[in-house]
């Protein structure tokens, strides 16, 4: 079945330091990719997707290459602030053959990022 | 837009008793999925509705259902409640049609079940 793999956490960083969480998976076909962020006690919000191989995703400073050829979806951003404090979770969504998405979405374990001053 | 809202936003019941979590999606999303978040498992998929009917279904037990009404808004029971039920359940609604190649969903703020 589909599976997504994040590297393990938690990163701390300090802020304006370069972050990268690594995130890998499997699927069966070609599916969508997604990055969620989860901040303190509220649900999850869309960060980023990308939907073909070699499309990049990016929002807030955020980005995100879908590599097919190493089925990887890593995450990056070139300066990070304390207010990207959040849980990060790489996703997946397959698709059926005549491209329609199925409604579920595959998540990684997620990765908690905190930002000190 | 308002977003996706659910209710109750907490919730406490004791071992045996059943719940009712309720979804209002977004303004013409037709399809709502539902995941539950726990420390240790993660975000795992419940199931999926589109237009009144179960689309896909995660790998739960029986006690697990749900329901989708005619304006989309979505409601899951879960019966005879058992401590490992305790999580935060989490409703995702989405404007997914054969013209929109992928999944984007947006997601509720939630429902903190307790099972004491």
């Amino acid at each position: 079945g589909d599976s997504v793999t994040q590297m393990e956490g938690p990163v701390t960083l300090s802020e304006e330091a370069f972050l990268t969480i690594n995130c890998t998976y499997t699927a069966t076909g070609y599916p969508s990719l997604f990055w969620y962020v989860q901040y303190p006690g509220e649900g999850l919000q869309l960060l980023l997707k990308a939907t073909k191989a070699d499309d990049k995703g990016s929002n807030k400073g955020f980005e995100a290459t879908y590599r097919k050829e190493t089925t990887s979806f890593h995450l990056e951003k070139g300066s990070v602030q304390v207010s990207d404090s959040a849980v990060y979770f790489c996703a997946l969504s397959e698709r059926n053959a005549g491209g329609t998405s199925y409604g579920k979405l595959t998540f990684g374990q997620g990765t908690i990022l905190t930002v000190h001053p | 837009k308002a977003g996706v809202t659910q209710t109750p936003r907490y919730l406490i019941k004791t071992r045996g008793q059943q719940v009712t979590l309720s979804c209002s999606p977004i303004s013409g999303h037709r399809s709502v999925s539902w995941y539950q978040q726990t420390p240790g498992q993660g975000l795992q998929f419940l199931f999926e509705y589109f237009s009144e009917t179960q689309r896909n279904k995660g790998n739960f037990p029986g006690r697990f259902s749900g329901r989708q009404f005619s304006n989309s808004r979505s409601e899951m029971n879960v019966s005879t409640l058992e401590l490992g039920d305790s999580a935060l359940y989490l409703c995702a609604s989405s404007n997914k049609t054969f013209l929109v190649p992928y999944n984007e969903q947006f997601f509720g703020p939630g429902t903190r079940l307790t099972v004491l």
